[in-house]
């Protein structure tokens, strides 16, 4: 069965400050991940995709991936109120070239 | 017309309707997808089509139909409903039916099945 996880939060964070999002996944095949942000009642937008070990940067998105711990992580940098959304993981299926497996998802709160 | 659209944007039916779900891309891609995605649960794959063939059928009931008839539109045929299967529909194109190609997805139907 494969898996991913993400703590539902949701995670508080105030104006400024980094947020932290994890998740781990039971695919040790997965060799890439998206993350999408999804706002309440709205559908979700891309917001990185990581393909290989180390950090990737896009603005104020920091994206991290540890093959060997099966972790990714994704960072936001002076978090705004606009921040604030559904962060969802996604890594692909190993089985099939084409299936993602989605996260259920850490809610994030921005407080101004 | 930009991205992907979905119409109707909110539908509620009764067990007994027939309804029709309507996704179309304007991003000339041709891989699309219907997700399920219920409250507090993860996005479920329903179907998949590239060029307009389907590949994928993630064990759904067949009282959910799809149809492409090319690679611009997506129907999903709705009969026969249970309540359980209210959720919110999303529809998502890609370039190609890849897992390193972005997904975009439209804004979604919301259903109710009474």
């Amino acid at each position: 069965q494969k898996e991913v996880e993400q703590n539902s939060g949701p995670l508080s964070v105030p104006e400024g400050a980094i947020a932290s999002l994890n998740c781990t996944y039971s695919d040790r095949g997965s060799q890439s991940f998206f993350w999408y942000r999804q706002y309440s009642g709205k559908s979700p937008e891309l917001i990185m995709f990581i393909y290989s070990n180390g950090d990737k940067e896009d603005g104020r998105f920091t994206a991290q991936l540890n093959k060997a711990s099966q972790y990714v992580s994704l960072l936001i940098r002076d978090s705004q109120p606009s921040d604030s959304a559904t962060y969802l993981c996604a890594p692909p299926w190993m089985d099939s070239s084409y299936k993602l497996i989605f996260g259920s998802g850490t809610r994030l709160l921005v407080r101004p | 017309e930009t991205g992907v659209t979905q119409t109707p944007r909110h539908l509620v039916m009764g067990m007994t309707n027939k309804k029709s779900l309507k996704c179309e891309q304007h991003l000339g891609h041709n891989a699309m997808y219907w997700y399920k995605q219920s409250a507090k649960k993860p996005l479920e794959l329903m179907f998949v089509y590239n060029f307009k063939e389907q590949t994928e059928n993630n064990s759904v009931p067949s009282r959910f139909s799809p149809e492409c008839p090319n690679s611009s539109h997506l129907f999903l045929h709705l009969h026969t409903l249970q309540p359980e299967d209210s959720a919110l529909y999303l529809c998502a194109s890609s370039q190609v039916a890849s897992s390193t190609d972005t997904q975009y997805f439209g804004p979604g139907t919301r259903l109710t099945v009474l």
